[in-house]
């Protein structure tokens, strides 16, 4: 099947910093792929769609400044959580759509710690 | 009203046991259906897609009835290892690509 990769897995910073989460298709091509956050005894929740070579759309109330999305190339999409808050500490995964659309593929997520 | 609902649970079930989860949709347009597991603090794996007809993979069978707006899954025969938290997805692209999440059912097997 297909594998997504995500990096790091697990980070701790200090308020105020930006810390930055790497997704990859290894072994396809995804044109779209999606950020979520999980908290903890919820389910995920959807903060953007990532499109290879355009803007990210943003669902509402995730604040595009903060939660910068880049897609620059067919394997890689980042999220850089800019000047991180306790309150962004939580479970990032992404996912990529694989060659049959209607299917996401997801990485193994990155727990963000923010101190 | 949420796009996607599920009963929480938990449900804790013997070893053997047959369970069953339901999951409710609002939009009746939604054109794909899937059921994810989810196991604690890793990410969700897909478990199956669900099709009009139905369809069953060894021990586990989902159903879709989109008249009713639901889909169904039942595990047989229970294992401790099917322990984990089960995640009803939802997909339409009326505007985009969009995938809705349940909140999950939790299911613990009991030895």
């Amino acid at each position: 099947g297909a594998v997504v990769s995500q990096h790091p897995s697990w980070v701790i910073c200090k308020s105020g910093t930006s810390v930055k989460i790497e997704c990859r298709s290894l072994d396809f091509q995804a044109t779209t792929m999606f950020w979520y956050r999980q908290f903890p005894k919820q389910s995920l929740m959807l903060m953007a769609t990532s499109n290879e070579g355009s803007k990210a759309t943003y669902e509402q109330g995730v604040e595009k400044d903060k939660f910068l999305i880049n897609h620059a190339s067919l394997t890689l999409s980042t999220l850089t959580v800019t000047s991180a808050h306790p309150e962004d500490s939580s479970f990032y995964i992404c996912s990529a759509l694989g060659a049959r659309r209607y299917e996401q593929y997801f990485g193994p997520g990155t727990r963000l710690t923010v101190t | 009203r949420k796009e996607v609902e599920q009963d929480p649970g938990p449900f804790n079930v013997p070893e053997g046991a047959t369970v069953a989860f339901n999951c409710t949709y609002s939009n009746s347009a939604s054109q794909s259906f899937f059921w994810y597991r989810q196991d604690c603090r890793k990410e969700p794996k897909l478990l199956m897609s669900v099709y009009s007809s139905g369809n069953e993979d060894g021990r586990f069978t989902a159903q879709l009835n989109r008249a009713s707006q639901y889909i169904s899954l039942l595990i047989r025969d229970s294992k401790l290892s099917d322990s984990a938290t089960y995640l009803c997805v939802v997909n339409f692209m009326n505007t985009g690509n969009q995938f809705y999440f349940g909140t999950g059912t939790s299911l613990t097997v009991i030895p």
